[in-house]
């Protein structure tokens, strides 16, 4: 177990649909990390937010969006979901923001009908 | 950009043997880090073992080791007296520059033959 939590364990919804995972980190750790997992594009970084404010931004969609919240757990929100979309969804924490390891959470299985 | 490359998209070894996994990496940065993660069939996402780059000895984590090539850039983890439980698909990552993302080879699963 990372420390790292993510509900739900799985979400299937239909397109258009919009829908939020929410990621909690470690205790003590302030960087929070968004990838994407799926087969056609493999592990993809999304966007990192750091003790509230957005750091780095990768592949992340204009569909897509996130925040972290004061207390540090963060959600990101998917809107007019596509088929495409289908993915593994991990969150990362790390402490810092710089390159310290982080530690992912179990991911949330999104499946779009 | 940076890029990482796992050439090897399948690798299998008899319980208690070695077996090396190769990464190879490309980057302009001289300040980076590289990592291996394990994910087994649960999808968790595992570290496994960290390198970096400014270090010139090799990362190791009881039975599993690097061997850090970095004019090569080369990242090799090694798998000693392998056991059932290291069947996984094994991630080589790559940290490095301004930018602290995580950017993953495509993997290479590991199967453990008893």
């Amino acid at each position: 177990d990372s420390g790292v939590t993510q509900t739900p364990k799985h979400l299937i919804t239909a397109t258009g649909q919009r829908v939020t995972l929410r990621c909690s980190p470690r205790s003590g750790d302030l960087s929070v990390y968004w990838y994407q997992q799926s087969l056609d594009q493999g592990l993809q970084f999304l966007i990192q937010y750091y003790n509230g404010e957005e750091r780095a931004k990768g592949n992340i969609l204009e569909r897509f969006s996130a925040q972290q919240f004061p207390d540090l757990h963060s959600e990101l929100n998917l809107s007019s979901l596509e088929l495409g979309d289908s993915a593994l969804y991990f969150c990362a924490s790390s402490v810092g923001a710089n390159r310290n390891e982080q530690f992912f959470g179990p991911g949330t299985r999104l499946t779009v009908l | 950009a940076q890029t990482v490359t796992q050439s090897q998209p399948e690798m299998s070894v008899q319980e208690a043997e070695t077996v090396t996994l190769s990464c190879t990496y490309d980057t302009s940065e001289s300040d980076y880090y590289l990592f291996w993660y394990k994910q087994p069939p649960s999808r968790q996402m595992i570290l496994v073992i960290r390198q970096e780059a400014y270090k010139q000895q090799n990362a190791t984590e009881n039975r599993f080791s690097v061997n850090f090539q970095k004019a090569a850039k080369s990242f090799s983890l090694k798998i000693s007296d392998s056991q059932l439980g290291d069947a996984a698909m094994y991630f080589c990552a790559y940290s490095g520059g301004s930018n602290y993302k995580l950017t993953f080879g495509k993997g290479t699963l590991l199967t453990v033959n008893p």
